[in-house]
């Protein structure tokens, strides 16, 4: 149980056009979902918090017009990286867990997304 | 906010003899935390977590210790196999639910 999946797992796109990355819950409804970027060889790094009908929360640093989180369902996010650039390729890992908000229910990872940025 | 601390950043060790990674923490509310192992390339793997409501948990061949009062957790890896050859990051969850990773250790198994 407790299956994340990601797509695409890798995307190859020009700079300045936008990519959008989805992940999904399969087999548990997910209250809440995290995207983190992990660039090579580094830890993961936190970049917003989704709540199903409510908008995402933003680490700070991060640009919230830049990276758009959408939670529509309790199976589904997506994170758009909208005008990208070769700055952006970085590997996108989603995680979900179907505590709300403030719970330390197990966080269950993605497969990740390879973005690549020309 | 919460820090995570990782240490070493590399650990070799022969097949068989076991493995230690420590990390410490700063928020005393957190309260949870899991150990994740990840594979070039893949996705992190939960291999163990431990609540602050217990000191020390165990798995097969994987423990981990928690000291509350210390702010410190560690894991620990007997009879290591080359499988266990991998990063593994350690985390503490902030009062939101929030994971804070440590910045990871390379462990290699030697046959």
């Amino acid at each position: 149980g407790a299956v994340v999946s990601q797509h695409p797992s890798w995307v190859i796109c020009k700079s300045g056009t936008s990519v959008k990355i989805e992940c999904r819950s399969l087999d548990f409804q997910a209250t809440t979902m995290f995207w983190y970027r992990q660039f090579p060889k580094q830890s993961l790094m936190l970049m917003a918090t989704s709540n199903e009908g409510s908008k995402a929360t933003y680490e700070q640093g991060v640009e919230k017009d830049k990276f758009l989180i959408n939670h529509a369902s309790l199976t589904l996010s997506t994170l758009t990286v909208t005008s990208a650039h070769p700055e952006d390729s970085s590997f996108y890992i989603c995680s979900a867990s179907w505590g709300g908000r403030g719970s330390t229910d197990t966080q269950y990872f993605g497969p990740g997304t390879r973005l690549t940025v020309l | 906010g919460e820090n995570v601390e990782q240490h070493p950043s590399t650990l070799s060790v022969q097949e068989g003899d076991s493995a230690v990674i420590k990390c410490t923490y700063s928020d005393s509310a957190s309260n949870y935390f899991p150990w994740y192992k990840q594979e070039l390339g893949k996705r992190p793997q939960l291999i163990i977590d431990i609540r602050s409501n217990v000191g020390e948990k165990k798995d097969q061949r994987i423990a981990v210790t928690l000291n509350k009062t210390a702010k410190h957790f560690s894991l620990h890896i007997t009879e290591t196999q080359p499988e266990d050859s991998a990063v593994y990051f350690c985390a503490a969850s902030d009062s939101w639910g929030k994971l804070q990773f440590g910045a990871g250790t390379q462990v290699v198994v030697t046959p």
